[in-house]
């Protein structure tokens, strides 16, 4: 098992460029979500998934967009990139959510908007 | 969820014991309280969690106090790997998705 993969590893993008984050995973897990980690901080969540065609809302979900057209991937969108997005983004996976179930985490991508 | 608190960082020895702290005061009836750590440059990785039992894995050991308001990481023989970020979080058993809340975590160096 791959278990949670990240595409890509690194990306530098101009302010209002618009870019996909892609994250895959192999555990036919039901829960998927993306975070932002900014230097020296904790993770907040950006976005999340329940199930294949359903996305809700996180911590900090503005300037973003999600899909979840097939269930074992999650993409994150950029529309207008700003430097205030520049940052370390995370996507994990959960069999549930809630309670006992851990999440399983991507290997991050590290983007930078100039 | 509930809020945790954390000391902001840790020093130990290799080879010697480390326990990490966390205060939890306000920790519900169904919630779980979940160990991660984040090793540099990598996303975070699960460690443990517990109810109201103390449990024992692979790789740490946790510990609740009786009223479950605090808990304690053990690491039993740290090692240079251990050096990494951990987080003590809380998970409601009725919490589908939302708010899986990280703060800043402790910070472990671990000396050779």
């Amino acid at each position: 098992n791959a278990g949670v993969t990240q595409t890509p590893k690194f990306r530098v993008l101009k302010t209002g460029q618009s870019m996909t984050l892609l994250c895959a995973q192999d555990m036919n897990h039901e829960y998927m979500y993306w975070y932002r980690q900014d230097p020296g901080m904790g993770l907040r969540l950006i976005h999340y998934s329940v199930g294949e065609g359903t996305t809700a809302k996180g911590e900090v979900p503005d300037g973003y967009n999600v899909s979840r057209l097939k269930k074992q991937n999650f993409l994150l969108g950029l529309e207008s990139a700003a430097p205030s997005q520049t940052s370390v983004y995370f996507c994990a996976s959960s069999v549930l959510a809630g309670g006992p179930y851990e999440q399983f985490f991507g290997p991050g991508t590290r983007l930078t908007v100039l | 969820d509930a809020k945790t608190t954390q000391p902001n960082s840790m020093e130990s020895n290799e080879e010697e014991p480390v326990h990490l702290p966390c205060n939890h005061s306000t920790i519900s009836g169904t919630d779980y309280i979940h160990w991660y750590r984040q090793l540099p440059s990598q996303g975070p990785e699960y460690v443990i969690h517990g109810l109201t039992s103390n449990v024992n894995n692979r790789m740490a050991s946790l510990a609740i106090a009786e009223d479950r308001k605090s808990s304690t990481l053990i690491l039993h023989r740290a090692t240079l790997r251990d050096a990494a970020v951990y987080y003590c979080i809380l998970r409601d058993v009725d919490n589908y998705g939302q708010n899986f809340v990280f703060g800043p975590g402790t910070r472990l160096s671990v000396l050779p």
